[in-house]
C-alpha cells in the first residue's frame, strides 16, 4: 500500500516563497506528482518527478529524493490566487500503476 | 478539444435512491478514474477503468457501488440505496494510457447530496 504525509496548513505572504513538503511510503514507486485545487474546483496537474532533482515550470518547482522518499513543491513570487490546496500524489510502481493522493496542503496567502 | 466532462454537476437524492454519475474523457483518453473526496480532505481512489473493462476496483465499496466504461458512451458510476454518508464530491480524471498516468486530468466533479 502508500501512504502520504503533508502538513495540513501553509500560510504565506504575498511575493514570499513557500515549500511545501511530502513524504511518502509506497510498496513500489514510479514518480511524484502535484495538483492545484482551488475550493469548489477541479484538481489540475501541476509537475511530476520521476528521477531525483528539480522540475522547474515557471513560478513552481517540484523537488524529488527517491532515497528519501520525499518530495516538496516549491512556489516562488507568491500571488493572492494561489491560495488553493496543493495534493502531492505518487504512481504505483505495480502492475496497475494507480495514483494515490495525500491528504492536501491548504495553502493561504495573506497580503 | 474538451476537456473531461462530468454531468450532472449537482445531484441530490433522497436515502435509498440511486444516483448516477457520468463522466466522458477527453478525447483520445481510454483511462478514466473516478475519485471521491469529502470537505476539507483529499481524493480517495475508488476505481479505475478502461474501455469495457475494470482495472482496479480496490478503493470502491463491495456494495451499492458500481462502475463501467462502455465501448461506447461515458464512463457511469452507480450509487445503489444512497445514504446520508456518501455525499461527497466525486471526480472523474482521464488520461490517455499506460504510461502517461501520471498526469489525470479532472472533470469538474459531481456534488451529491443525499437528503
Amino acid at each position: 500500500g502508500q501512504s502520504l504525509e503533508q502538513p495540513s496548513e501553509v500560510t504565506a505572504v504575498e511575493g514570499a516563497i513557500v515549500q511545501i513538503n511530502c513524504t511518502y511510503q509506497t510498496s513500489g514507486f514510479y514518480g511524484l506528482s502535484w495538483y492545484q485545487q482551488h475550493d469548489g474546483g477541479a484538481p489540475t496537474f501541476l509537475s511530476y518527478n520521476a528521477l531525483d532533482g528539480l522540475e522547474e515550470t515557471g513560478r513552481f518547482s517540484s523537488f524529488l529524493s527517491r532515497s528519501d522518499s520525499y518530495g516538496y513543491l516549491l512556489l516562488q513570487e507568491l500571488q493572492m490566487k494561489d491560495s488553493a490546496s496543493y495534493f502531492c500524489a505518487v504512481r504505483d510502481a505495480g502492475g496497475y500503476q494507480k495514483v494515490t493522493f495525500g491528504t492536501g496542503t491548504k495553502l493561504q496567502v495573506i497580503p | 478539444n474538451a476537456g473531461v466532462m462530468q454531468n450532472p454537476r449537482h445531484l441530490v437524492r433522497r436515502r435509498g435512491q440511486e444516483a448516477r454519475l457520468r463522466c466522458s474523457p477527453m478525447k483520445g483518453h481510454s483511462h478514466v478514474y473516478w475519485y471521491r473526496q469529502l470537505p476539507e480532505e483529499g481524493l480517495k481512489f475508488m476505481v479505475y477503468l478502461q474501455k469495457e473493462n475494470i482495472i482496479d476496483e480496490s478503493g470502491m465499496p463491495k456494495e451499492r457501488f458500481s462502475a463501467e466504461f462502455p465501448k461506447e458512451g461515458p464512463s457511469i458510476l452507480r450509487i445503489q440505496q444512497v445514504v446520508r454518508g456518501d455525499s461527497a464530491a466525486y471526480f472523474c480524471a482521464s488520461s490517455p494510457g499506460q504510461g502517461a498516468q501520471n498526469i489525470q486530468y479532472f472533470g469538474a466533479g459531481t456534488r451529491l447530496s443525499v437528503l
